[in-house]
């Protein structure tokens, strides 16, 4: 399998239900980010990991928590979420700081995201 | 803070001809990076064509073009010969070039421009 991989594509949880998004990066990148995508709203970064350190939390409400174990794998629990909170959710990858492959352009390759409604 | 604007919520093309998305952005950096991405409704959102700040050549890829305007703040993407695959939501989006520090894959994004294409 090649590129970045979300699971599960789409989830309907209620506001009380606990439950996890997954990505997996294949591309041998060292930084994953979490974005959020909200209708006709611009995309939000959420979470930046670098070689699995947090290194961006972009004032995300507690209720989001990233759990980034290797630098290919990076989760979104989600916990109590609020309707608002419905959303398609982004996983990227990219070269991040330390990449020793050549210039680094930042530029990020996505999942095919997470359709997430709360009711 | 860097803002990315896309002024055109929606644009649509006749199969075969020409047309240009819109982007403006507004830093006070000197370089940088910007990129117009491609999300089809498959949800994947992909790279289309990529412009660094200090080349005064316009990137082309393919079918694609960017008009780089750097005094203006302007980055318009042309799509010549249009095809029915070309039918996306096109990302503006623009990444501050700090070369080995952390701005690496944090972009902000435009608000993004339907494009329809009709055959």
């Amino acid at each position: 399998e090649t590129g970045v991989t979300q699971t599960p594509r789409h989830l309907v949880m209620g506001m009380t239900n606990k439950k996890s998004l997954k990505c997996e990066q294949h591309l041998g990148h060292n930084a994953m980010y979490w974005y959020k995508q909200s209708a006709k709203k611009p995309l939000e970064l959420m979470f930046v990991y670098n070689f699995k350190e947090q290194t961006e939390n972009n004032s995300v409400p507690s209720r989001f928590s990233p759990e980034c174990p290797n630098s290919s794998h990076l989760f979104l629990h989600l916990h109590t979420l609020q309707p608002e909170d419905s959303a398609l959710y982004l996983c990227a990858s990219s070269q991040g700081l330390g990449w020793r492959g050549g210039s680094n352009t930042g530029e990020l390759f996505f999942g095919e995201g997470s359709r997430l409604t709360v009711l | 803070a860097q803002t990315v604007t896309q002024s055109q919520p929606e644009m649509s093309v006749q199969e075969a001809e020409t047309v240009t998305l819109s982007c403006t952005y507004d830093t006070s950096e000197s370089d940088y990076y910007l990129f117009w991405y491609k999300q089809p409704p498959s949800r994947q959102m992909i790279l289309v064509i990529r412009q660094e700040a200090y080349k005064q050549q316009n990137a082309t890829e393919n079918r694609f073009s960017v008009n780089f305007q750097k005094a203006a703040k302007s980055f318009s993407l042309k799509i010549s010969d249009s095809q029915l695959g070309d039918a996306a939501m096109y990302f503006c989006a623009y990444r501050r070039d700090n070369a080995g520090g952390t701005s690496y894959g944090k972009l902000t994004f435009g608000q993004g421009t339907i494009l329809t294409v009709h055959p």
